[in-house]
């Protein structure tokens, strides 16, 4: 059973450009979240979606963030006119539909760095 | 509001001495609690979890008990090696929410 995927590893954009960043759940996840991790702090949750609808997006900036997770594909961070603060790992975790009483543990993939020149 | 407060690191230590970084939380209700573990240049690893006071989460060698009194889930292990070496991140998921709170992460440097 393959992890969670996440691509790509690394990804450089200049400053304006957009940056796309992908991540398919482990098979049988139906709920992914997004959380960015600045250098040399924890990770802040951003938004959480289940297919075709976002459930939490609390986290998100209200300006050129977006995400989505439609019905077939992986989930899609969006950042449009990339600044420099926004440099920085982007994870993805997924888990199964929650069970009443269960921990629905998250499980992490790689994570997408991000560099904005 | 929740939070997560961690030990600043880095912690450096020798190979075979006892590991301690204490983690503290504020959360209503009944929040699971977790530890992962990030190695240079990867991602998060579920280290161990804990869901109710008193439970003890354990893996690898190292334990964690879930302590409502003093809101803690210390991480401990007994003797660390240098492949231990990573940083170590404290969470939890309150009552009702998905989204899990980090702390901020403390880095663990074992010497040989």
């Amino acid at each position: 059973n393959a992890g969670v995927m996440q691509n790509p590893r690394h990804l450089v954009r200049r400053r304006g450009q957009e940056a796309r960043l992908r991540c398919s759940p482990m098979k049988g996840h139906s709920h992914v979240y997004w959380y960015r991790q600045l250098p040399e702090e924890g990770l802040k949750f951003m938004v959480y979606l289940q297919k075709e609808n976002i459930i939490d997006e609390s986290g998100m900036p209200k300006e050129r963030f977006s995400a989505e997770f439609p019905k077939e594909g992986p989930s899609i961070l969006r950042i449009q006119q990339v600044v420099r603060g926004d440099s920085a790992a982007y994870f993805c975790a997924s888990s199964p539909a929650p069970l009443a009483g269960s921990t629905d543990t998250q499980y992490f993939g790689p994570g997408t760095r991000l560099t904005v020149l | 509001g929740n939070s997560v407060t961690q030990m600043e690191g880095p912690v450096t230590l020798s190979e075979e001495a006892f590991l301690t970084i204490n983690c503290t939380y504020t959360a209503t209700g009944y929040p699971s609690l977790f530890w992962y573990v990030q190695y240079p240049g990867e991602g998060l690893q579920l280290l161990l979890k804990a869901t109710k006071a008193d439970d003890k989460g354990s893996n690898k060698g190292f334990e964690a008990t879930y302590r409502k009194e003093t809101t803690s889930f210390h991480l401990e292990k007994g003797s660390v090696q240098v492949s231990d070496s990573a940083v170590y991140f404290c969470a939890h998921k309150g009552t009702g929410r998905r989204a899990l709170t980090f702390g901020s992460g403390t880095r663990l440097q074992v010497q040989p």
